[in-house]
This record gives C-alpha cells, sequence and structure tokens, in this order.
C-alpha cells in the first residue's frame, strides 16, 4: 500500500511570505504528526493531529500551525517566514494516537524548504 | 523527554555484522525502545522496536541488557545500502507520537 505522501517535495520562498505544506498519511491511518530538521536542531516534533484535533505540540512559535482534514489529510503552515525556518520538514503517520508506547510511526520523504 | 546516549558515528565493512551500542540509564518500566534510520535525503524509517525481550525482525534484531539500561540494535550483514543515520529512542507511555530523536550514530559501510 503507499506510503506517506507529501507535497511539494522542493520549493522556495522569501522571507515573509507564507507556506503551506500537504501529508497524505497511510490509508487507514488516522493520526499526522510534523517534524522539522535542520542540520543544526536535528529532528524536532512540531506538533500531531488525531481524528482532526491537535493532540499535542512542541515547543515552536505560533507561526507554525497546521490542521487535519476528515480524511485524515494534513497541512502544515508557515507564515511570516525567516531564513531560519529553512528545513526539511517531515510529515508521519500511525494508525492511532500513540498511547501504547509500543505504537510506530512512518514517515513521508519531507518537502524542503528554503528561505531566502 | 527520556535520553539516549550512542557513538556520533560507526564504520563496518560490507557483509559484517554491525552492532550499534545505545545507552539510557533513565529509562522507566514502560518505555519502549524504538530505532530508525535515516538514509540520505530520505526520512526516517522504523527499525525495530521492544520492551524487555530480544526482538528480531527482516531488518534486524534488538538486543536488551537485563536491567534495561542499554541496548543494541544487530544488522547481521552490513551492505552499503544501510549506510544510515540510527536513531535510538525511549518512547514513554501517553505521550502520543511525539518522538525525541537526539543524534543518532552515522554508520559508515566500507566495501
Amino acid at each position: 500500500k503507499a506510503g506517506v505522501t507529501q507535497t511539494p517535495r522542493y520549493l522556495i520562498k522569501t522571507r515573509g511570505q507564507q507556506v503551506t505544506l500537504s501529508c497524505s498519511p497511510i490509508s487507514g491511518h488516522r493520526s499526522v504528526s510534523w517534524y522539522q530538521q535542520t542540520p543544526g536542531q536535528g529532528l524536532q516534533f512540531l506538533f500531531e493531529y488525531f481524528s482532526e484535533t491537535q493532540r499535542n505540540k512542541g515547543n515552536f512559535p505560533g507561526r507554525f500551525s497546521g490542521r487535519q482534514f476528515s480524511n485524515s489529510r494534513s497541512e502544515m503552515n508557515v507564515s511570516t517566514l525567516e531564513l531560519g525556518d529553512s528545513a526539511l520538514y517531515l510529515c508521519a503517520s500511525s494508525l492511532d494516537l500513540g498511547l501504547s508506547s509500543g505504537n510506530t510511526i512512518y514517515f513521508g520523504e519531507g518537502s524542503w524548504l528554503t528561505v531566502v | 523527554d527520556a535520553k539516549t546516549t550512542q557513538p556520533n558515528s560507526m564504520e563496518s565493512n560490507e557483509e559484517e555484522p554491525v552492532h550499534l551500542p545505545c545507552n539510557h540509564s533513565t529509562i522507566s518500566g514502560t518505555d519502549y525502545i524504538h530505532w530508525y534510520r535515516q538514509l540520505p535525503s530520505q526520512g526516517p524509517e522504523y527499525v525495530i522496536h521492544g520492551l524487555t525481550s530480544n526482538v528480531n525482525n527482516r531488518m534486524a534484531s534488538l538486543a536488551i541488557a537485563e536491567d534495561r539500561k542499554s541496548s543494541t540494535l544487530i544488522l547481521h550483514r552490513a551492505t552499503l545500502r544501510d549506510a544510515a543515520v540510527y536513531y535510538c529512542i525511549l518512547r514513554p507511555a501517553n505521550t502520543g507520537n511525539q518522538f525525541y530523536f537526539g543524534t543518532g550514530t552515522s554508520l559508515t559501510v566500507i566495501p
């Protein structure tokens, strides 16, 4: 079955602009989480959505937001882009909310964002 | 966030076994141990996870110390495609799908 699909794969934006990234989870998966990866900070958790509700949020400013639709697809938005937002943004899906610590998540290939 | 300690880098010859260590001395009784790997220019990929007993799957084996303060990911025969950054992660219960990735171990496979 198809894996996690993220679009677009690559994009370049200018400081001050906003960007929307899209994620389609594995069929049947209801949880979608987002991560940011930079060379300096590594992989950092942004937020998680389950049943269209944000369930968990990492330590990022309010410029970073997201949402989940009824078909479990998710989008994340970054407003007022800064140079430091240049990163690989990864989406991961999971069957459920992960209340069991044995739950696993499956990542997409990511969206490479460059802010100039 | 639960802490793990891994060597920054390791090397292995192709077709030889690789043992990737991870220390997690502060692990609690309900924390699962997960391993993910990230190949260049790709998202992380699930490898294996376990709680107390050793685990095997088609990709690797996970050996967990009796006191659970350390674990070892074992790749039985390293191939060039196994060159990646390997992350050892502790998953506390009831934290949703928020995974804490450390810096991982960068594995180089020498032909």
